[in-house]
């Protein structure tokens, strides 16, 4: 079945430093994907999302490219800031059908 | 333009006691979902709705009730809580649109203890 896989955390970096939060997805033909984020106390805000291969989403610095070849949707950051910490969940949408499907979450704490 | 707002934020039940989580929005969406978030899972889906007076079960259904008698409102009701339903509860609504939904637009939560 359709479902997504990301890497755990917690992950703890420098500001400034560059950030990568792998996400693969398994699903027929062709999902949209997205990137949410969680900051503490609060519910799940869009980040980004690609609803095609090869297509790039950006949004506050963050991006992640859907690439059909692989089953990936990782999403990076060249530099990234304390006000980043966050749970962040890569989530898949099956061209039919109106179930989301999420990873687990990967929790990123930057230090000043 | 409220989004989606859900109410209480937190609640304390005791074993056996029922209630309903409010969900309501404000954007015409006809998507409207139930999650619950424990650590190291994720999000599940619970319930879920395509439009009013249409729901289906989603991957946790079990001692939930739903219901969409409106476009705006979707509550969610325990019928008999148990410790095993502690969690945090999040609503969510969406659309379709050419290229697929732009995804869901959650409420901020709401923290559900039984004891």
């Amino acid at each position: 079945g359709d479902s997504v896989t990301q890497m755990e955390g917690p992950v703890t970096l420098s500001e400034e430093a560059f950030l990568t939060i792998n996400c693969t997805y398994t699903a027929t033909g062709y999902p949209s994907l997205f990137w949410y984020v969680q900051y503490p106390g609060e519910g799940l805000q869009l980040l980004l999302k690609a609803t095609k291969a090869d297509d790039k989403g950006s949004n506050k610095g963050f991006e992640a490219t859907y690439r059909k070849e692989t089953t990936s949707f990782h999403l990076e950051k060249g530099s990234v800031q304390v006000s980043d910490s966050a749970v962040y969940f890569c989530a898949l949408l099956p061209n039919t059908g109106n179930q989301f499907y999420f990873g687990t979450g990967t929790s990123l704490t930057v230090i000043p | 333009n409220a989004g989606v707002t859900q109410t209480p934020k937190f609640q304390v039940l005791k074993t056996g006691q029922s209630m309903t989580l409010q969900c309501a929005q404000d954007m015409n969406h006809e998507y409207m979902s139930w999650y619950r978030q424990d650590p190291g899972m994720g999000l599940r889906l619970i319930h879920y709705s395509v439009g009013a007076g249409i729901t289906d079960q989603g991957e946790v259904p079990n001692g939930y009730n739903v219901s969409r008698s409106t476009t705006e409102d979707f509550p969610l009701r325990l019928l008999s809580a148990a410790p095993s339903q502690t969690s945090v509860y999040f609503c969510a609504s969406s659309y379709r649109r050419t290229g697929g939904h732009y995804g869901y637009t959650f409420g901020s939560g709401t923290r559900l203890t039984v004891v």
